[in-house]
């Protein structure tokens, strides 16, 4: 088992730019999760997919959107990149209110 | 809007000594707790996760107690190692919703 598969790894973006970022999980869990990590913060909840077929507002989904493609596969865009979105991004998946098990990251830099 | 703090923010210990991460929250009306282990440039390692119900879970070194009531958890690690050096985050569950803390920042000298 992979487990929880983002890409990239790393990127870097002009501003303005678009780009999606992709998280897969082969654990068959239900919810789906992203979230971004700044220095000296938490862990902030972007967005999260309960089930396949709906997805719903975390704590910063501003300038964000999010698809849930099937079970297996969630992915988060970026429409126009800002330099305020330079952060690490972390895709999780879980057994509804269970544990939660998280990606390796991808780490985006806004220039 | 549940807040999560943890103290100290950073922690250096000796190797052998015991330590005591705490983590505080606001609403305690939460489904779990889970605590994480974060390696520098890494992604999230989940260590222990506790039930709403429980007041404590356990593995190897490692034990988290819960007080729901006072809106607490503590994680004690037990006789620690250079290999327990990381950064360590608790997180409540609020309608399936984690809300982490800023983590401590764990050093253990040889």
């Amino acid at each position: 088992n992979a487990g929880v598969t983002q890409t990239p790894k790393f990127q870097v973006l002009k501003t303005g730019q678009s780009m999606t970022l992709q998280c897969a999980q082969d654990m068959n869990h239900n919810s789906m999760y992203w979230y971004r990590q700044d220095p000296g913060m938490g862990l902030r909840l972007i967005y999260y997919s309960a089930s396949e077929g709906t997805t719903d507002k975390g704590e910063v989904p501003n300038g964000y959107n999010v698809s849930r493609l099937n079970k297996r596969e969630f992915s988060l865009r970026l429409e126009s990149a800002a330099p305020s979105q330079t952060s690490v991004y972390f895709c999780a998946s879980s057994f509804s209110a269970y544990e939660q098990y998280f990606g390796p990251g991808t780490r985006l830099t806004v220039t | 809007k549940q807040e999560v703090t943890q103290i100290p923010a950073a922690l250096s210990v000796p190797e052998g000594e015991n330590l005591v991460l705490n983590c505080s929250f606001t609403d305690s009306a939460i489904y779990n707790l889970q605590w994480f282990r974060q390696d520098p440039g890494k992604g999230l390692t989940s260590l222990l996760l506790i039930q709403s119900s429980q007041r404590e879970q356990t593995s190897g070194r490692l034990n988290a107690s819960l007080d729901k009531s006072s809106g607490r958890s503590t994680l004690y690690i037990a006789a620690s190692q250079p290999g327990d050096s990381a950064t360590y985050l608790c997180a409540v569950e609020n309608d399936y919703k984690l809300s982490f803390g800023a983590g401590t920042t764990v050093t253990v000298r040889a």
